[in-house]
């Protein structure tokens, strides 16, 4: 069936560091690709999300490519602060049995702290 | 704030007893989503509402029941509480209708609910 696997956590950084969260996904057709954040005491908020194969979504310094040779749509920030310190949430969007629904899919999250 | 909004933010009870969350979606999104959140299973996609119609399931107990009303808010009714209920439960609302391939969902701050 349709699934998402990222990176398990925590991670780590520094403020300034690289920063990369794996995700990968399986399904079939073709999905759209979402990373949400959540802060901590909230709720989940769409960070970017990508619609079709070598799209580029991107926000807030932070992107990711729809690689569909991949399956993969990873996350990466060049410059990491501490205010990114959240866990990171892939998502895929899938079709439901019928032909007619979509389901969001989400991975297990990935905590990201930055430290000062 | 997302827009959308749920109550209540936190909530403790017993086990055997029966509680209802309530989740007010965006201004004019049709779509309303449960899902609930634990450390051991993540983010599970609970059910989906669209313009009153239960549209999908996810992996939501027979012990669990929600519905959407004419003013579009929805209740997630929990019943005969187990301690492993205990979770945050999310609600999402989204513009398009379910066969919106591109549909974003914009999460509610979430009801934690404790079961003693």
């Amino acid at each position: 069936g349709n699934s998402v696997t990222q990176m398990e956590g925590p991670v780590t950084l520094s403020e300034e560091a690289f920063l990369t969260i794996n995700c990968t996904y399986t399904a079939t057709g073709y999905p759209s690709l979402f990373w949400y954040v959540q802060y901590p005491g909230e709720g989940l908020q769409l960070l970017l999300k990508a619609t079709k194969a070598d799209d580029k979504g991107s926000n807030k310094g932070f992107e990711a490519t729809y690689r569909k040779e991949t399956t993969s749509f990873h996350l990466e920030k060049g410059s990491v602060q501490v205010s990114d310190s959240a866990v990171y949430f892939c998502a895929l969007l899938t079709l439901l049995s019928g032909g007619s629904n979509y389901k969001l899919t989400f991975g297990k999250g990935t905590l990201l702290t930055v430290n000062p | 704030d997302s827009g959308v909004t749920q109550t209540p933010k936190h909530l403790i009870t017993a086990t055997g007893q029966r509680v209802t969350l309530r989740c007010s979606p965006r201004s004019g999104d049709l779509s309303v989503y449960w899902y609930q959140q634990s450390l051991d299973q993540g983010l599970q996609f609970l059910i989906q509402y669209y313009n009153g119609e239960e549209r999908a399931k996810g992996n939501i107990l027979e012990r669990f029941s929600a519905q959407q009303f004419p003013d579009l808010h929805s209740e997630l009714n929990l019943s005969s509480l187990e301690l492993g209920d205990s979770a945050l439960y999310f609600c999402a609302s989204s513009a398009g209708g379910p066969s919106s391939g591109a549909n974003v969902l914009t999460f509610g701050a979430g009801s934690r609910l404790t079961v003693l």
